[in-house]
């Protein structure tokens, strides 16, 4: 079956420090959304992806689509604490299913 | 916020009991997804009702089941409790089941088995 894997599974930076997680698939994938989830809350949407090698920029925040569909990217310029949380990749499957990575938490050091 | 709500916000059980969860989806959103998030992990998906029809299900046994009503409400029900079901359960909604449809999520609800 599908499998979405993120490295790494962790990652602590220090405040300003630059941050990248990556999702590689097994399979090609759809659409790959990804979201944040700050410690005890939920997963929040930041962006999705459709076009091979298609990249998007929200303010510090870069995401890229890998050229053969089975692998993007999130990286984040200049962290800040309000950074903090998990990172999931997210592949939308069939009807609308989200199939989620493994997730890659950040923790910010002040 | 989203707006979309689930009660309760957290609930203990004991094995084999049966528990109901509840969620309440943004007005005018079609589709509700159900997903399972146990701990340090991403959420996994159990099941999707479009116009109170279940739309899809992913790899759950059939203890698992729901319902979705008119009123952009829906329910989780999970029968004979088990240890393992022990988890952070979110509802997500969106307006349709098309791709590239944004889903919003709830802020779950914590259940734990005993």
């Amino acid at each position: 079956g599908q499998q979405v894997m993120q490295i790494p599974q962790y990652q602590h930076v220090q405040e300003g420090e630059d941050f990248t997680t990556y999702c590689n698939s097994s399979t090609t994938l759809s659409n790959i959304q990804w979201y944040k989830q700050r410690p005890g809350g939920h997963p929040v949407f930041l962006i999705q992806l459709v076009k091979s090698g298609e990249v998007k920029k929200q303010k510090r925040l870069t995401f890229q689509f890998g050229e053969a569909k089975k692998n993007s990217s999130l990286h984040i310029t200049a962290t800040q604490t309000t950074d903090v949380g998990t990172y999931f990749c997210a592949d939308q499957t069939g009807a609308n299913n989200l199939f989620f990575g493994t997730g890659t938490r950040l923790t910010v050091i002040p | 916020e989203t707006g979309v709500t689930q009660s309760p916000t957290h609930l203990i059980k004991t094995r084999g009991q049966q528990v109901t969860l509840r969620c309440s989806s943004q007005s005018g959103h079609n589709t509700v997804s159900w997903y399972q998030q146990a701990l340090g992990q991403g959420p996994q998906f159990i099941f999707q009702y479009y116009r109170e029809e279940e739309n899809g299900r992913g790899n759950f046994p059939p203890r698992f089941s729901g319902l979705q009503f008119p009123n952009y409400s829906s329910e989780l029900n999970v029968n004979a409790l088990e240890l393992d079901d022990s988890a952070l359960y979110l509802c997500a909604s969106s307006p349709g089941t098309g791709p590239g449809e944004t889903q919003y999520f709830g802020p779950g609800t914590r259940l734990l088995v005993l």
